[in-house]
């Protein structure tokens, strides 16, 4: 089945504690991408990756890095997570690297608590 | 970089009604404006598209017009029915082939039967 996975889906952190979110796509996606979602602002992008060892700042990098060594897997590191890093994150997918006119495919969703 | 705008915030409608949603964007580069519809608890996903090069595309219910002059573009669902109930995005990219979809901040759409 052709999917984009997170994990983990649920996590309670505490300030300052290093994190990882992974995000892996079955479908040889070239395009992939992490958004994080808060209440009344949608979805803001945070970094993207056009393929493998490439990739660019979104609209909200600060606190944030990632990593694409394997075409499918695209991680997200909280160095030094905070609370204003309480969110529900969203990893995506895209065929090609005109991922602008491409179907963005979503994963589940990763609610992060940072205490 | 691109802004989008998009009302209203919330909508209620009738079973049977029509729902308008409205974006408004700032470059004028941007050539693709895509629309995500969220259910409660689930991820985004694409219910329809539209390129710069087409001023209107409909499917089934649901249409998308687009003005490139005024810069905005419209989703319309007709009939609406209460499984149209979830929080629909607009999204535009200012695309030269690659980087960022933009989206909008959301607009809750609730079908009262």
């Amino acid at each position: 089945e052709a999917q984009v996975t997170q994990n983990p889906r649920y996590l309670i952190t505490v300030t300052g504690k290093k994190l990882t979110v992974t995000c892996s796509q079955n479908m040889n996606h070239e395009y992939m991408s992490w958004y994080r979602q808060d209440p009344g602002l949608g979805l803001r992008q945070i970094y993207y990756s056009m393929n493998v060892e490439v990739t660019d700042k979104g609209d909200v990098p600060e606190g944030y890095k990632v990593s694409r060594k394997e075409k499918r897997n695209f991680p997200l590191i909280l160095e030094s997570p905070s609370p204003n890093q309480t969110s529900l994150y969203f990893c995506a997918s895209s065929p090609r690297l005109a991922a602008s006119t491409d179907t963005q495919y979503f994963g589940p969703g990763t609610r992060l608590t940072v205490l | 970089g691109e802004n989008v705008e998009q009302h209203p915030s919330t909508l209620s409608v009738q079973e049977g009604d029509s729902a308008v949603i409205k974006c408004t964007y700032s470059d004028s580069a941007s050539n693709y404006f895509p629309w995500y519809k969220q259910e409660l608890g689930k991820r985004p996903q694409l219910i329809i598209d539209i390129r710069s090069n087409v001023g209107e595309k409909k499917d089934q219910r649901i249409a998308v017009t687009l003005n490139k002059t005024a810069k905005h573009f419209s989703l319309h669902i007709t009939e609406t029915q209460p499984e149209d109930s979830a929080v629909y995005f607009c999204a535009a990219s200012w695309g030269s082939g690659y980087s960022t979809l933009t989206f909008g901040k959301g607009t809750m759409l609730l079908v009262s039967p």
